[in-house]
C-alpha cells in the first residue's frame, strides 16, 4: 500500500461546477496535510494546508480532513479553466521530526469551458 | 517572498559524467530537500538536510549524494550519471517548526536533466 494515494485521473469537471479531489494516507500518526497545485512544466505551489479534523475554507477552496478515516479532500467551487492542473496531496508523517513530506502521485484536473 | 533558485532549467549530460545540481534559497530556511519527479511516480524524496553539513537519506538515495556547506545552498551530485536518472529534479526548502502545524515547502523551478 502506498503511503499517500490519489486517483491519478484525469478528472474532468464543467466550468462553474464543484471539483472534488480525494487523498488517503496510511500513517495514522500523520499530523499535517497539504494540497499543492502544479501547472504543466511548473513547480508545485501550496494552495491549502490543514491539521485539524473538519473543514478549512479559503476562497473557492475547501480542505476536509478526517483522521479517523485517514482521508483528506480538496473541494474547488465555481471551477475555472485556470484551475486545470495536477493537484498533489502531501502528508507530514510521524516517522521523522516535522520536516519530511510524503507526496501522492497527483490527480490531473481538467476544467471544461 | 521566499525564493528558491536552481542553477539550470535544462541540462543534458552523457552516461558516466559527474553532474552537479545546485539549489539556493534566500529565506534562511533550515531544511532543504531534493526530489525527482517522474510521470506516474510523483515526487520522490532523494535526500534532505536539516542543518549545514547534515544530511539524511530520503526514499531513493541510490546513485546520488548531496552537499550542504552553507545554509542557503544544497547541492545534489550524480557521481556517474545513468540514463535512468533522466528526470525533473526539484529542490525545496522550509523552516523548522517545533510543532508540525505548518510545514510549507517552497519549491524551485526545477531542472530537467536528460542523460544520454
Amino acid at each position: 500500500q502506498k503511503e499517500v494515494e490519489q486517483n491519478s485521473g484525469p478528472l474532468s469537471v464543467p466550468e462553474g461546477a464543484i471539483a472534488s479531489l480525494n487523498c488517503t494516507y496510511s500513517d495514522r500518526g500523520s499530523q499535517s496535510f497539504f494540497w499543492y497545485r502544479q501547472y504543466s512544466g511548473k513547480s508545485p505551489e501550496l494552495i491549502m494546508f490543514i491539521y485539524s479534523n473538519g473543514d478549512k475554507e479559503d476562497g473557492r477552496f475547501t480542505a476536509q480532513l478526517n483522521k479517523a478515516s485517514q482521508y483528506v479532500s480538496l473541494l474547488i467551487r465555481d471551477s475555472q479553466p485556470s484551475d486545470s492542473a495536477t493537484y498533489l496531496c502531501a502528508v507530514v508523517g510521524s516517522n521523522f521530526g516535522n520536516e519530511k513530506l510524503t507526496f501522492g502521485t497527483g490527480t490531473r484536473l481538467t476544467i471544461i469551458p | 517572498d521566499v525564493k528558491v533558485t536552481q542553477s539550470s532549467r535544462y541540462l543534458v549530460k552523457r552516461t558516466g559524467e559527474k553532474v552537479f545540481l545546485e539549489c539556493v534559497q534566500d529565506m534562511d530556511h533550515e531544511n532543504m530537500f531534493w526530489y525527482r519527479q517522474d510521470p506516474g511516480l510523483g515526487l520522490r524524496l532523494i535526500y534532505f538536510s536539516y542543518d549545514v553539513k547534515m544530511k539524511e537519506k530520503g526514499d531513493i538515495p541510490e546513485g546520488y549524494s548531496v552537499s550542504r556547506e552553507k545554509k542557503e545552498r544544497f547541492s545534489l551530485i550524480l557521481e556517474s550519471a545513468s540514463t535512468n536518472q533522466t528526470s525533473m529534479y526539484l529542490c525545496a526548502s522550509t523552516e523548522t517548526h517545533s510543532l508540525s502545524e505548518r510545514n510549507e515547502q517552497f519549491f524551485g523551478p526545477g531542472t530537467r536533466l536528460t542523460v544520454l
